[in-house]
């Protein structure tokens, strides 16, 4: 088990340019999340997969903002002509879907934190 | 709506003093409730975690929580501090739904005096 990763760590981008985060879960994990982070705030939702399925989007996930996960194991976050307020740390987590009505803990990577210039 | 309120930002604490801090939920249902510590530039790990049973849970580093229905709290505490534990500390709920999505608070920045 080795945890969740993400890549990058940083990504530094002009305003207008298009980024992309990698996230990789931990294994057997079937569920993947997103959240952002701002500074000073705690973690906001952002997506939720369940397998390759995207169950649900945030209102904060503008059409700017797109998430994939293909085959159900790794994940990506895009960001098309960013902004100044895409400023944040981007997280991942992911759990492991337990027997029904069974609570899961989320565990979370490193993050990615971006800085639109 | 869920939410979570963390109602001190930032906590200064000697070292060895005790250490408690503060969670208030809204929730309209039972809710799972967690604890996770955050280093700067870092993820967050969890510390602890109540689902249902024992009130009062144990989480690593020597910290616990307990969760009390009738004051909507899970306050986080620790007997002993170490210079280690400076650090922000997030509670979150999560709600009994499909997406099992997590709301947290907006943290507590906790400073350790020598």
């Amino acid at each position: 088990d080795t945890g969740v990763s993400q890549d990058p760590r940083h990504k530094i981008t002009k305003r207008g340019q298009n980024v992309t985060f990698r996230c990789d879960p931990i294994s057997e994990h079937n569920r993947l999340y997103w959240y952002r982070q701002t500074l000073g705030q705690g973690p906001e939702f952002l997506t939720y997969f369940q397998n390759e399925a995207q169950l649900e989007k945030s209102r904060l996930l503008s059409d700017r903002f797109s998430a994939e996960r293909p085959k159900g194991s790794f994940s990506t976050l895009e960001i098309q002509r960013t902004e100044q307020g895409d400023s944040a740390m981007y997280l991942c987590a992911s759990s492991k879907e337990g027997l029904a009505g069974a609570k899961e803990t989320q565990y979370f990577g490193p993050g990615t934190r971006l800085l639109v210039l | 709506a869920q939410s979570v309120t963390q109602p001190d930002i930032h906590i200064t604490v000697s070292e060895g003093a005790s250490l408690e801090l503060r969670c208030n939920y809204s929730y309209g249902a039972t809710p799972y409730l967690f604890w996770y510590v955050q280093s700067p530039g870092q993820g967050l790990q969890l510390l602890l975690k109540y689902f249902s049973g024992d009130t009062l849970v144990q989480g690593i580093k020597g910290f616990e929580a307990e969760f009390k229905r009738s004051q909507s709290s899970f306050n986080l505490r620790k007997p002993s501090v170490h210079w280690s534990d400076a650090a922000e500390y997030f509670c979150a709920v999560g709600a009994w739904s499909n997406t099992g999505k997590l709301i947290f608070g907006q943290g507590t920045t906790l400073q350790v005096k020598p």
